[in-house]
């Protein structure tokens, strides 16, 4: 159980383009959702949660105009980073928490961007 | 701000030996600490969490304990095999509808 896929696994893209990257719960439903940023060997870097149905929290320095969330329904996510630039190449990984769930995050297999 | 300590940042072990990662945490309303693994490429994956109710919890050759006194959580792995090889990193919150906050990740090798 508590299985999170995300699609796709990779894109590359050309500057100036939007990608949307999807978060789907699979066998459960999910209140909050997180997406992270992680660069190579280091830590996961939480860039937003979202609720279904509500506006997502962004963390600090993390532009809302730039990576929109959509959270419409209690199993699927959507990150889109628009206007993508080489600087936003970078691993991205969402984390789904079920309902009663107490705070335990299941993961998915993240997606790796590339912007060339 | 809130913040996790993770120590070591790397740690290499014969196969066999066990594995201890040891993690600090600053938030005193901190209640969950769970532990992940990650593999290259891949998305963390949890292996074991514990509630600031118990002081210890098992499950096969994983173990964690946790000190609330003291603030800090460990993760121990015995009989470590080389599919063990991975960075692993410790979390903790004060439990649902707030952020994990993160230590830096480990990562363990495994010496055949």
């Amino acid at each position: 159980g508590a299985v999170v896929s995300q699609h796709p696994s990779r894109v590359i893209c050309k500057s100036g383009t939007s990608v949307k990257i999807e978060c789907r719960s699979l066998d459960f439903q999910a209140t909050t959702m997180f997406w992270y940023r992680q660069f190579p060997k280091q830590s996961l870097m939480l860039m937003a949660t979202s609720n279904e149905g509500s506006k997502a929290t962004y963390e600090q320095g993390v532009e809302k105009d730039k990576f929109l969330i959509n959270h419409a329904s209690l199993t699927l996510s959507t990150l889109t980073v628009t206007s993508a630039h080489p600087e936003d190449s970078s691993f991205y990984i969402c984390s789904a928490e079920s309902l009663g769930g107490a705070g335990t995050q299941y993961f998915g297999p993240g997606t790796r961007l590339l912007v060339l | 701000g809130e913040n996790v300590e993770q120590h070591p940042s790397t740690l290499s072990v014969q196969e066999g030996d066990s594995a201890v990662i040891k993690c600090t945490y600053s938030d005193s309303a901190s209640n969950y600490f769970p532990w992940y693994k990650q593999e290259l490429g891949k998305g963390p994956q949890l292996i074991i969490d514990i509630r600031s109710n118990v002081g210890e919890k098992k499950d096969q050759r994983i173990a964690v304990t946790l000190n609330k006194t003291a603030k800090h959580f460990s993760l121990h792995i015995t009989e470590t095999q080389p599919e063990d090889s991975a960075v692993y990193f410790c979390a903790a919150s004060r439990d649902s509808n707030y952020q994990l906050i993160w230590g830096a990740g480990t990562k363990l090798i495994i010496k055949p």
